[in-house]
């Protein structure tokens, strides 16, 4: 069955540090990736997805991730953080089924707190 | 435009009432999703709409849980005889067609808590 694991609950950074939030996935035919955010009393907000080509997808508010098959994982990154990037993370898997649409399968998600 | 809007934000219910959850989707979106969110957990896929075509309600967990859809518009969910376990976010998403290629847009959802 196909599965998304986040295997950080928390993680805190400081404001201007790096960041990398991790994703590993179980699927059995080349998967559909996404990476959604929820800001405190928001809905998720899409930041970036993949279906196919360049392994290295940028997203909004200045996100990538990565694709590797190799390892199943499509970590999502981001230069420098800001404080108004403090919110939970989800990454989800993408399912086509008959009929067409999209199943989506979530991960557990990652808490990010960010220090001044 | 307008997003996904969901009512009430948070209800507080006694176990065994039933709740109505309430959706509307985006103007023009065919595919509209229900998700469950408990605390600490991912997002739980619960019930599909695609159009005219029949639901797909494999991710309902039990027979108390019901939803509808009247034609492309508002969607209700339906909790009956409700239980403590089914305190959790209610999210629903719209999008414009079901397929992959097309981004769910979700609202803010229904926090509902069963004392």
């Amino acid at each position: 069955a196909q599965s998304v694991t986040q295997p950080d609950i928390h993680i805190t950074v400081s404001e201007g540090a790096s960041l990398e939030l991790r994703c590993n996935y179980s699927y059995g035919a080349t998967p559909y990736l996404f990476w959604y955010v929820q800001s405190p009393g928001q809905g998720l907000q899409l930041l970036l997805k993949y279906f196919s080509g360049d392994t290295l997808v940028q997203g909004i508010k200045g996100f990538e991730a990565e694709f590797k098959r190799s390892q199943s994982s499509f970590n999502l990154r981001k230069p420098s953080v800001h404080w108004s990037d403090a919110a939970e993370y989800f990454c989800a898997v993408g399912r086509t089924l008959s009929g067409g649409y999209n199943k989506l399968i979530f991960g557990a998600g990652t808490r990010l707190a960010v220090h001044p | 435009g307008a997003g996904v809007s969901q009512s009430p934000s948070n209800k507080v219910t006694e176990k065994g009432k039933d709740v109505e959850l309430r959706c509307d989707p985006i103007s023009g979106h065919t595919a509209l999703y229900w998700y469950r969110q408990r605390l600490g957990q991912g997002l739980e896929f619960l019930i599909y709409f695609q159009g005219n075509s029949a639901p797909d309600k494999s991710g309902l967990p039990s027979d108390r849980f019901s939803a509808e859809r009247t034609g492309e518009s508002v969607s209700t969910l339906t909790i009956q005889r409700t239980q403590q376990e089914d305190s959790a976010v209610y999210l629903c998403a719209s999008s414009l067609r079901g397929s992959i290629t097309y981004e769910q847009y979700f609202g803010p959802g229904t926090r509902l808590t069963v004392t």
